[in-house]
């Protein structure tokens, strides 16, 4: 069955990028319709979608963070990734990737276990 | 962005007894060409993603116990869990999906008086 793995260093300094992969495990990433979001949880602002790509590499992008996100996909690895820059403490989180229920709608049928990070100096 | 407010923060309901959630949007996710409203809950466990339990409202997702039930169109919804069991005890997330971004609740933590 499909299953979602997310992996990166639990710790990022405070300016710096922080960087996370999801593996996809079950299925592929090119799977048609298959779209694949992260969406972060955190005490302060609570669960917030940051980044969501499509299998025809088509993304969407949280408005509120602009250019500091950047979702990608690799093929070869059946990953996809997340690239946050210019984090500060409030990048501080557990990050999720879920899968979309459809290519048609931002809703959201399996999650994976979150990676916790924090940025700090 | 659209806002989503849950009601109330917490609530504690004893074994067997009904949960009733609120959750508004500040406007409406009724999408029209399908009348169906844009709207998601999910349940999180400690140490536990969010799991979708109800999607378009009222629709349950696969596996989910019939004691969960989601009404309500346009802005207001409930979710309502009748017959609360243990294994109930988590918080609940409300979410929108009618527009780009989507837009959760801060949740409903639920537990047994």
């Amino acid at each position: 069955q499909l299953q979602l793995q997310e992996s990166g260093p639990g710790l990022v300094k405070t300016s710096e990028t922080l960087s996370l992969a999801c593996t996809v495990s079950g299925g592929s990433i090119r799977d048609h319709n298959s779209c694949w979001g992260w969406i972060r949880q955190s005490p302060g602002k609570g669960l917030e979608w940051l980044a969501t790509i499509y299998y025809s590499g088509i993304i969407y992008r949280s408005p509120s963070l602009g250019n500091r996100v950047t979702i990608s996909g690799d093929v070869s690895k059946n990953q996809v990734s997340l690239s946050l820059s210019s984090v500060t403490a409030s990048d501080t989180a557990v990050y999720f990737c879920a899968k979309h229920q459809t290519y048609s709608n931002f809703l959201f049928d399996l999650w994976g276990q979150g990676t916790r990070v924090t940025v700090s100096s | 962005d659209i806002v989503m407010t849950q009601s109330p923060e917490s609530l504690a309901v004893s074994l067997g007894e009904r949960a009733t959630i609120n959750c508004k949007s500040s406007q409406s996710v009724l999408y029209s060409a399908n009348n169906e409203n844009n709207l998601s809950w999910y349940q999180q466990k400690p140490g536990q993603p969010p799991k979708l339990i109800i999607y378009w409202a009222s629709t349950r997702e696969s596996g989910v116990p019939d004691r969960f039930s989601g009404s309500g169109s346009g802005t207001d919804f409930t979710l309502t869990i009748s017959n609360l069991q243990a294994e109930d005890v988590a918080v609940y997330y409300c979410q929108q999906y009618y527009d780009i971004p989507p837009t959760f609740g801060q949740g409903t933590k639920v537990e047994i008086k």
